[in-house]
C-alpha cells in the first residue's frame, strides 16, 4: 500500500520567513497531491494542491513543488504569520482519488 | 466547495455503551465515504471506507464489529462506536468527495470528539 513519509514533525520559525515541509511518497502511480491545514480541534483545509503534469503550483504566499522522479512533493509558505501556526498534512490518494493517505503531520510554530 | 456535516461535535458516553455518530453530503450525492480516526498529536488514521448500499471495507487492525458502518443512502453515513470503552477516545472525522469530473479533493466533515468514560 502507500506509504507517505512527512518531515519535520516540528518546525519552528521567525515571522517573516520561510517554512518548508517535504513529503516522499512510494506508489509512483500516484498523481496527485494535496495538502491540509488543521488547526486545534478542527477538520482538515485544503491549502493548495498539486497534479503531477505540473512541477510547481503557487498560492499567494503558498507553494507546492512536485518530484515525481524522487517522489517527493514539499510545501513552501514564505513570509510566515502568526495565523500559519498549525499543524500541516501531506497525503496521498491511495486506489481512488478521494481515499487519501495523510502523512504524519507537521507542528508549525511562528514565533513573534 | 462541497458541505459535508457531521454530527455531532463532542459526545460523552459511558463504558460499554454505543455511540453513533452520521456524516452526511449536504450539497452532492457521496457514493463513498471515508472514515478518519485521529488521537491527540497524531495524524488522521483512515478506519474504513464507506460504500453505499453494500458492505464497508476496513483498513487493517480495526474491528468491523466494534465500528459498525451504515451507508443506506447516497447522502449518509453513519459510524457506530460500539461497547465503547476509553481507549475508543479520540476525534473521528468523515470525508467524502463530490462524484465525476476530474475533482479529486476530500471534503471532510467538523470531526466528532468522542470521550469514554
Amino acid at each position: 500500500g502507500e506509504n507517505v513519509e512527512q518531515h519535520p514533525s516540528t518546525l519552528s520559525v521567525q515571522e517573516g520567513d520561510s517554512a518548508v515541509i517535504k513529503c516522499t511518497y512510494s506508489d509512483s502511480a500516484s498523481n496527485y497531491f494535496p495538502w491540509y491545514k488543521q488547526e486545534l480541534g478542527k477538520r482538515p483545509q485544503l491549502i493548495i494542491d498539486i497534479r503531477s503534469n505540473v512541477g510547481e503550483k503557487k498560492d499567494q504566499r503558498i507553494a507546492v513543488t512536485l518530484n515525481k522522479t524522487a517522489k517527493h512533493f514539499s510545501l513552501h509558505i514564505t513570509e510566515t504569520q502568526p495565523e500559519d501556526s498549525a499543524v500541516y498534512f501531506c497525503a496521498v490518494p491511495r486506489s481512488s482519488a478521494s481515499k487519501i493517505i495523510f502523512g504524519s503531520g507537521t507542528r508549525l510554530s511562528i514565533r513573534p | 466547495g462541497a458541505v459535508v456535516s457531521q454530527h455531532p461535535s463532542r459526545v460523552i458516553c459511558k463504558s460499554g455503551t454505543s455511540v453513533k455518530i452520521e456524516c452526511r453530503s449536504l450539497d452532492f450525492q457521496a457514493t463513498t465515504m471515508f472514515w478518519y480516526r485521529q488521537f491527540p498529536k497524531q495524524s488522521l488514521m483512515l478506519m474504513a471506507t464507506s460504500n453505499e448500499g453494500s458492505k464497508a471495507t476496513y483498513e487493517q487492525g480495526v474491528e468491523k464489529d466494534k465500528f459498525l458502518i451504515n451507508h443506506a443512502s447516497l447522502t449518509l453515513s453513519t459510524l457506530t462506536v460500539t461497547s465503547a470503552h476509553p481507549e475508543d477516545s479520540s476525534f473521528y472525522i468523515c470525508s467524502a468527495s463530490t462524484p465525476g469530473g476530474s475533482s479529486t479533493e476530500a471534503f471532510f466533515g467538523q470531526g466528532t470528539r468522542l470521550t469514554v468514560v
